[in-house]
């Protein structure tokens, strides 16, 4: 499989779930973010991460838990999530931090918080 | 402080006609700027981007967009719609093409009519 895939591609869960969403990119790529887009709001840009360390935390509340074990993956740990964090969460990876228009984009997942 | 408004949520056009999507921005900067297209399940993906070059940028698949400093707009262009255009646009801006500190647009949904 090539470039960036998301898993689950949906998923729904109650505000006292726990959860995870995986990213995985196929490009050689060293930096990694995670985008919120919610219905008719712009995207936010939620972390970034570069050579497996975390370079850029946008406010993003403590009940999003990100995780970069290596290059390869990110993953966004969910937990005690509010109906407003229903969303499509977008993965992006980028050869190195730099142009935004460098960054391929994954299909992204498809959350629902009930 | 940078802004970008992206005049019409949604735009219907018949096929063979031509598609004019509007974008303002507002930048304290020379920004750099960027129109991503997001088909239904799919990551976003970049049509094309100014980066302070040629004031007329064209993309892939036949877009095209010009930059207009004294209107402040960076509107999107295509002189004849396909069925395939159909899908969200998103205009982009940032302070000198770097992921931080980027703007996104809150979309236009394009529908092409047969």
């Amino acid at each position: 499989e090539t470039g960036v895939t998301q898993t689950p591609r949906h998923l729904v869960m109650g505000m006292t779930n726990k959860k995870s969403l995986k990213c995985e990119q196929h490009l050689g790529h060293n930096a990694m973010y995670w985008y919120k887009q919610s219905a008719k709001k712009p995207l936010e840009l939620m972390f970034v991460y570069n050579f497996k360390e975390q370079t850029e935390n946008n406010s993003v509340p403590s009940r999003f838990s990100p995780e970069c074990p290596n290059s390869s993956h990110l993953f966004l740990h969910l937990h005690t999530l509010q109906p407003e964090d229903s969303a499509l969460y977008l993965c992006a990876s980028s050869q190195d931090l730099g142009e935004v228009a460098t960054q391929y984009f994954g299909p992204g997942t498809r959350l629902t918080v009930l | 402080a940078q802004s970008v408004t992206q005049l019409d949520s949604h735009v219907s056009v018949s096929e063979g006609t031509p598609v004019l999507l509007r974008c303002n921005y507002s930048s304290s900067y020379s920004p750099s700027l960027f129109w991503y297209v997001q088909h239904p399940n799919k990551g976003l993906q970049l049509l094309l981007k100014y980066t302070s070059a040629a004031t007329l940028v064209k993309g892939i698949n036949g877009f095209e967009a010009e930059f207009k400093k004294s209107e402040t707009s960076f509107h999107l262009t295509k002189p004849s719609a396909h069925m395939s255009d159909a899908a969200e646009y998103f205009c982009v801006v940032t302070p000198s093409g770097g992921y931080q500190k980027v703007t996104f647009g809150t979309g236009t949904k394009l529908q092409v009519i047969p």
